[in-house]
């Protein structure tokens, strides 16, 4: 069935260093990649997202990568501050319009000043 | 982003008894879905709902779960009968015809 293993499921860095959280999915149908941000006890929040014909997003600080060929896509997020500490969800969908979101087991990141 | 209202923030029920959970979206707002989050897990989803009709639902979504939009306004979600492992964060979501999916603030069912 459908499936989005995410990894690591915690990271730790330091204020200014960069984080990459890393996601595979298993239906090749899957065309929307989005990203969320979930603080403690609060909804989750799209930070980005990647459509399946585009190969990299960059917003500021966070940018994503996708991979087709291999089912991979990837977070970055570079000069992190203490504020990004939270978890962080990638999600999959296959359609175009009003499809579900497959999420992953999300990441803990933790960024230490 | 346009707000996703739902209420109540917390639910505290007795195991067995029925709970509904509401959401009030802006009606510009084509499909509405429910997630759910047992607490320190991933995201999940339960139902999605176009055009006043189920489209879509997961394996989670059985008998005892029920949704429907009755004033053309609120969407609820329904659970008959509460059991204590139904205890997690729900969230109401929409989209408004494209893909991107924003989150309710959530309602925390705690089943005792």
């Amino acid at each position: 069935g459908e499936n989005v293993e995410q990894h690591p499921s915690t990271l730790s860095v330091q204020e200014g260093d960069s984080a990459v959280i890393k996601c595979t999915y298993s239906d090749s149908a899957s065309n929307y990649f989005p990203w969320y941000k979930q603080e403690l006890g609060k909804r989750p929040q799209l930070i980005i997202d990647i459509r399946s014909n585009v190969g990299e997003k960059k917003d500021q600080r966070i940018a994503v990568t996708l991979n087709k060929t291999a089912k991979h896509f990837s977070l970055h997020i570079t000069e992190t501050q203490p504020e990004d500490s939270a978890v962080y969800f990638c999600a999959a969908s296959k359609n175009n319009q009003g499809g579900k979101l497959i999420f992953g087991q999300g990441t803990e990141l933790s960024v230490k000043p | 982003e346009p707000e996703v209202t739902q209420t109540p923030s917390h639910q505290v029920t007795q195991m067995g008894q029925e709970v509904i959970l509401r959401c009030v979206p802006i009606s510009n707002h084509l499909y509405f879905y429910w997630y759910r989050q047992i607490l320190g897990q991933k995201v999940e989803f339960l139902v999605s709902f176009y055009n006043n009709e189920i489209s879509e639902k997961s394996e989670i979504f059985d008998d005892q779960f029920s949704v429907e939009r009755p004033d053309g306004s609120n969407f609820t979600l329904k659970i008959r009968s509460t059991k204590l492992e139904d205890s997690a964060m729900y969230f109401c979501a929409r989209t408004t015809g494209g893909t991107e999916a924003f989150f309710g603030q959530g309602t925390r069912l705690t089943v005792v």
